[in-house]
């Protein structure tokens, strides 16, 4: 365990559902990301949360809206997704604030399938 | 532009044999460096760091060694075994803490 869950682990839904992924961390960290996971691509940074405050947007459509109502809480709002948007969604996170050699920690990820 | 590979997508080793995966980057401004371990059906597991000021760093039966003048990245693993089996990922960190990540070397242990 690296003490940071993430719920649920699969999900399934059609592109007109509205879902959200949650990730917790218990490790004391103020930092927080989204990564996607697509087979044979390296990990996309998605978004950054440093000390509850959204750092870093990476082009991420807004179709995915995350939220960071304290540094121990994530989410992932979904709707309206399409298929390509299947894939395995990490939570990490970090010591954040100085950022210099900041050692990230993952979540187990949520396999999502877009039907 | 900025990347950061690994030299082959897969590695077959025999089982107590040492392994070595390989990592090359090309931004001269990362100064800190990790390999993850992922296993089937897990997310990304830290295995070892170094930074920029060091050459070499030993864990338990591993071992990251840093070449900054051809900018490559390396992990040996002394006497694999099979729980040893995953996909092993570099990444590279510039003074922020973005981390930029490898494709990944899918190592697999014959018994």
């Amino acid at each position: 365990e690296t003490g940071v869950t993430q719920t649920p682990r699969h999900l399934v839904m059609g592109m007109t559902n509205k879902k959200s992924l949650k990730c917790e961390q218990h490790l004391g960290h103020n930092a927080m990301y989204w990564y996607k996971q697509s087979a044979k691509k390296p990990l996309e940074l998605m978004f950054v949360y440093n000390f509850k405050e959204q750092t870093e947007n990476n082009s991420v459509p807004s179709r995915f809206s995350p939220e960071c109502p304290n540094s121990s809480h994530l989410f992932l709002h979904l709707h309206t997704l399409q298929p390509e948007d299947s894939a395995l969604y990490l939570c990490a996170s970090s010591q954040g604030a100085s950022g210099e050699g900041d050692t990230q920690y993952f979540g187990p990820g949520t396999r999502l399938t877009v039907l | 532009g900025e990347s950061v590979g690994l030299h082959l997508p897969t590695l077959s080793v025999q089982e107590g044999d040492n392994s070595i995966i390989n990592c090359a980057y090309s931004n001269s401004a990362s100064d800190y460096f990790i390999w993850y371990k992922q296993e089937s059906g897990k997310g990304p597991q830290f295995i070892i760091d170094i930074r920029s000021n060091m050459d070499k760093r030993q864990g338990q039966r591993v071992t990251v060694l840093l070449n900054k003048t051809v900018k490559h990245l390396s992990l040996q693993i002394a006497a694999t075994q099979p729980g040893d089996s995953a996909v092993y990922f570099c990444a590279e960190n510039k003074h922020d803490y973005k981390l930029s990540f490898g494709a990944g070397t899918t190592v697999t242990v014959r018994a």
